[in-house]
């Protein structure tokens, strides 16, 4: 089945670590996104990708970085530097690289600080 | 201004009856605009896409898009009690982004 896979589901961070989320889709997709999602807010953006080794900032970079290595993946790593990390974090791809193209989300991955 | 713009509700509505949902959005050059649908814990689910003014229809779902207005909105037709849900607008802004709004949320009593 074609889709997007994120995991893990849940993942725990201790403060001062650094943890990485995954993101895989085998749609063929060009563009993929990264958005966090807090209690009760909308989504906003992290990072998005329009093509293999290319990415740019959203609306809150800070304290999170990405890679595009290959076309289906797009990992994203939360800093030590992100001060405030427990959110649900949701990945997404579309066809085309300019946000104009339907996109589809992966389940989601809950990050909690302990 | 926020980029687009959603009011958060809740809306509440009777089962049966049409639930009608707004968006506002800040970019006039914007060409493409989505609605979906966000059940509690789960990601947001597409509903429609919708690109040029006028009226969409998809089953009980319509989307309407005025771009001289800078809005866009969905109606649900015959709501029921699974129509609860947060409803998120998104909009491509500055040609290379999709920027969602905080959503909606609709009840539908029964």
């Amino acid at each position: 089945d074609g889709g997007i896979t994120q995991s893990p589901k849940y993942l725990f961070r201790k403060e001062g670590q650094n943890v990485t989320l995954s993101c895989e889709q085998n749609l063929n997709h060009d563009a993929m996104y990264w958005y966090r999602q807090d209690p009760g807010q909308g989504l906003r953006l992290i990072y998005y990708s329009q093509i293999v080794n290319d990415f740019q900032k959203g609306d809150i970079a800070e304290g999170y970085s990405v890679s595009r290595e290959k076309k289906e993946s797009f990992p994203l790593t939360v800093t030590s530097a992100q001060k405030n990390p427990t959110a649900f974090y949701l990945c997404a791809s579309s066809i085309a690289g300019l946000g104009d193209t339907e996109a589809f989300f992966g389940q989601g991955t809950r990050l909690t600080v302990v | 201004q926020k980029e687009v713009e959603q009011n958060s509700g809740p809306l509440s509505v009777p089962e049966g009856a049409i639930a009608s949902l707004n968006c506002t959005y800040s970019d006039r050059g914007s060409q493409s605009f989505f609605w979906y649908r966000q059940y509690s814990g789960k990601s947001p689910e597409l509903i429609m896409s919708i690109y040029s003014n006028g009226d969409k229809e998809d089953g009980r779902f319509t989307a309407q898009l005025n771009k001289a207005s800078q809005y866009v909105s969905l109606l649900i037709r015959d709501s029921q009690p699974s129509d609860s849900a947060t409803y998120l607008c998104a909009v491509n802004i500055d040609g290379n982004k999709l920027v969602f709004g905080a959503g909606t949320i609709l009840r539908v009593k029964s």
